[in-house]
């Protein structure tokens, strides 16, 4: 699976667009972009995912660039209960492979 | 239902104990998955359970047995743990589609004295 770069933290005022960034330069045309969060002492929660479209669902938004190299979640009106770490992860699809591997991720922290 | 659920919550173990986590899920999926999260650190991936066979094993010592009963159960077995085995334990499944999100459990804390 592809390695992903993301920055160690952000801060983000309340009611605010939160931006996060991810750096995927080796993904392969097979591989999907997938967004999961942990709060605090939670299992990781998924939040979005796509190949080359961008993509929105109830909870954020995934902007893929056009060469796949990097995508940007955002979350349109962050609050206080979206203090978590966002982790980016590039999967394969095909059968076989189950790997789910997490990087470092970034610790957003939302600023009343 | 989408959940997967982890037992117990929380866990606390002699080093010459033997104990076992359990996750369960009734969503179908086909893979399960047993993650690590030692504290301020990301999940850190030991097995991979797809179709109820051993798919992956992250070259985790074998005082880790996971066991996979049927599709709906996921085990792991603890013997003769070391205080740095102390962590969440994380339970995940997936599928049966290939494009799919993972649902995680809320996970074991696991202390080991």
């Amino acid at each position: 699976d592809a390695k992903t770069t993301q920055p160690t933290s952000m801060d983000c005022a309340e009611g605010r667009a939160a931006n996060l960034p991810c750096n995927h330069s080796t993904i392969s045309g097979n591989e999907y972009v997938y967004w999961y969060r942990q709060i605090h002492s939670q299992g990781p929660q998924y939040i979005i995912h796509g190949l080359k479209n961008n993509e929105t669902n109830e909870m954020a938004s995934l902007i893929i660039t056009e060469d796949r190299k990097s995508s940007t979640l955002i979350l349109p009106h962050a609050t206080l209960r979206d203090t978590a770490v966002y982790y980016c992860i590039v999967r394969a699809s095909n059968f076989g492979n189950e790997k789910l591997t997490f990087g470092t991720g970034t610790r957003l922290t939302i600023i009343p | 239902d989408t959940e997967v659920t982890q037992t117990p919550k929380h866990l606390v173990m002699g080093m010459t104990n033997k104990k076992s986590l359990k996750c369960e899920q009734h969503m179908g999926h086909r893979a399960m998955y047993w993650y690590k999260q030692k504290a301020k650190k990301p999940p850190e991936l030991m097995f991979v359970y797809s179709y109820e066979k051993l798919s992956i094993n992250e070259s985790v010592p074998s005082r880790f047995s996971p066991e996979c009963p049927n599709s709906s159960l996921l085990n792991l077995h603890l013997h003769a743990l070391q205080p740095e085995d102390s962590a969440l334990y994380l339970c995940a499944s997936r599928g049966p589609l290939q494009n799919t999100e993972a649902f995680f459990g809320q996970g074991t804390r696991l202390t080991v004295v």
